[in-house]
C-alpha cells in the first residue's frame, strides 16, 4: 500500500516566480491537508482539502492557492514567489470522519523549494 | 488559542538512558495530542497520539506518553534509548472544532551519544 507521495523532491525558483508542488494522498483516504516547515521550525498549517473544496485555512496570504482533483489528489500554488516561502512543504492525508475522533494525518516526504 | 511548547530546543542522552522529551499544550477546548519523529530529509512518522482514550498512550519504537491534563502535559519517555531514536521530535495538538488541523510545537532535536 502506497502512502502518501510528493513531487517533486526539490525544487529551486527564483523571486517572483510560480510554483506548484503535488501530492497523492495515502489510499482510502480523502482529506489533503498542507504544511509549510522553515528550517529548525515545525510545520504551519496552510490549508486542508475535502471533496474538492478548500475546508479551512491557516494564515497564509492569498499567493498559496490549492486545489484537490476527484480522485483526492492535491496541488499546492505558490504565486509571486519570496525568498522567505523557501521552506519544506509537507503533504498530509487522512480520513474525514465527522465530529468524531481525528483521524490520524499521515505525512508525504515533503517537497523542498529553495527560492534564489 | 490552542498552541504547543515544547521546553529544549536540543537534548542529549547517553545510549541506553531515559528519554524523555517535554510537551505542554495551551487549549480552550478538549485536545488530541500527538507526537511525530522526522529523520533527516523525511517527513513526519507518527509515533503516538492520544484521543481521550486511556492517558498512557503506548507508541512505536518503545515510545509512550502520559497526558496529564491537571498539568497541561503530554511528556514523551522511553526507557533505554538507542543511536537510531536520534532525530527531530515534533508535538502537536488539535481539536474537534479545528477539523484535523495540526498545531505543531518547535521541535526537539534528540542526540544519542554513545
Amino acid at each position: 500500500d502506497a502512502g502518501v507521495t510528493q513531487s517533486p523532491t526539490h525544487l529551486i525558483k527564483t523571486r517572483g516566480q510560480q510554483v506548484t508542488l503535488r501530492c497523492s494522498p495515502k489510499s482510502g483516504h480523502d482529506t489533503v491537508s498542507w504544511y509549510q516547515q522553515a528550517l529548525g521550525q515545525g510545520p504551519q498549517f496552510i490549508f486542508q482539502y475535502y471533496e474538492e473544496e478548500e475546508r479551512q485555512r491557516g494564515n497564509f496570504p492569498d499567493r498559496f492557492s490549492g486545489h484537490q482533483f476527484p480522485n483526492y489528489s492535491s496541488e499546492l500554488n505558490v504565486n509571486a514567489l519570496l525568498l522567505g516561502d523557501s521552506a519544506l512543504y509537507l503533504c498530509a492525508s487522512s480520513l474525514l470522519i465527522g465530529q468524531g475522533s481525528p483521524d490520524t494525518q499521515y505525512f508525504g516526504p515533503g517537497t523542498r523549494l529553495t527560492v534564489l | 488559542a490552542q498552541s504547543v511548547t515544547q521546553l529544549g530546543s536540543h537534548v542529549s542522552v547517553s545510549e541506553g538512558a531515559l528519554v524523555l522529551l517535554r510537551c505542554n499544550y495551551s487549549s480552550s477546548v478538549p485536545p488530541y495530542l500527538f507526537w511525530y519523529v522526522q529523520y533527516p530529509n523525511q517527513g513526519l512518522q507518527l509515533l503516538l497520539k492520544y484521543t481521550s482514550a486511556a492517558t498512557l498512550v503506548k507508541g512505536i519504537n518503545g515510545f509512550e506518553a502520559e497526558f496529564k491534563k491537571s498539568e497541561t502535559s503530554f511528556h514523551l519517555t522511553k526507557p533505554s534509548a538507542h543511536m537510531s531514536d536520534a532525530a527531530e521530535y515534533f508535538c502537536a495538538v488539535s481539536w474537534i472544532q479545528g477539523a484535523q488541523k495540526l498545531v505543531f510545537g518547535q521541535g526537539t532535536r534528540l542526540t544519542i551519544n554513545p
